[in-house]
């Protein structure tokens, strides 16, 4: 089971930051938030994770609470290319069976003009 | 980031025949790839692991025999579909774990669209 909760969708105006919460208050030590996003009918594209520090790369900032139970993904200036569904998701380090990743239902960002 | 090539993009077939998708990894080699299942306006649903050189781990509910998966190479995943079903009508995506600096991202292809007729 999913074990992170979203709100199931959000508007954002293009051009302003779009900030995308996640909780996940059940989080282990060990567990890494990661964040991928799906545009309609494509494979999902990864965004961005973390363990416990704040997070920046090209495509967005990954904001995590000091308790890490909770999380927030920001897009600084949001496009109409960024309408996607985007997906918090925790799980172990380590690859193999023990590093799947389990979609829960997500967040529909609709970025308006 | 990695890139993962998946094909056929979209496959219309006739109820009872078997389908095979592949899933490949472009440029490196991947020892585990996962395989995923999508039904319209749902999550993605994790089918199973891919294990190359080994028996494929399924997720609880999944048949193997029904959904047949090999991955005889490092860089090559399959999922063959066996007498397929209208209710097997879905969108089939396959990732890559990732290697060395990229050991905890996974990369997605652009998944397959199945149609049974």
């Amino acid at each position: 089971d999913a074990k992170t909760t979203q709100p199931p969708s959000m508007d954002c105006a293009e051009g302003r930051a779009a900030n995308l919460p996640c909780n996940h208050s059940t989080i282990s030590g060990n567990e890494y938030v990661y964040w991928y996003r799906q545009i309609h009918s494509q494979g999902p594209q990864y965004i961005i994770h973390g363990l416990k520090n704040n997070e920046t790369n090209e495509m967005a900032s990954l904001i995590i609470t000091e308790d890490r139970k909770s999380s927030t993904l920001i897009l600084p200036h949001a496009t109409l290319r960024d309408t996607a569904v985007y997906y918090c998701i925790v799980r172990p380090p380590g690859s193999g069976n023990t590093g799947k990743l389990i979609f829960g239902q997500g967040t529909t960002l609709q970025v308006k003009p | 980031g990695a890139v993962v090539s998946q094909h056929p993009s979209w496959v219309i077939c006739k109820s009872g025949t078997s389908v095979k998708i592949e899933c490949r990894s472009l440029d490196f080699q991947a020892t585990t790839m996962f395989w995923y299942r999508q039904f319209p306006k749902q999550s993605l649903m994790l089918m199973a692991t891919s294990n190359e050189g080994s028996k494929a781990t399924y997720e609880q509910g999944v048949e193997k025999d029904k959904f047949l998966i090999n991955h005889a190479s490092l860089t090559l995943s399959t999922l063959t579909v066996t007498s397929a079903h209208p209710e097997d009508s879905s969108f089939y995506i396959c990732s890559v774990g990732g290697l060395a600096g990229d050991k905890n991202i996974q990369y997605f292809g652009a998944g397959t669209r199945l149609s049974v007729l």
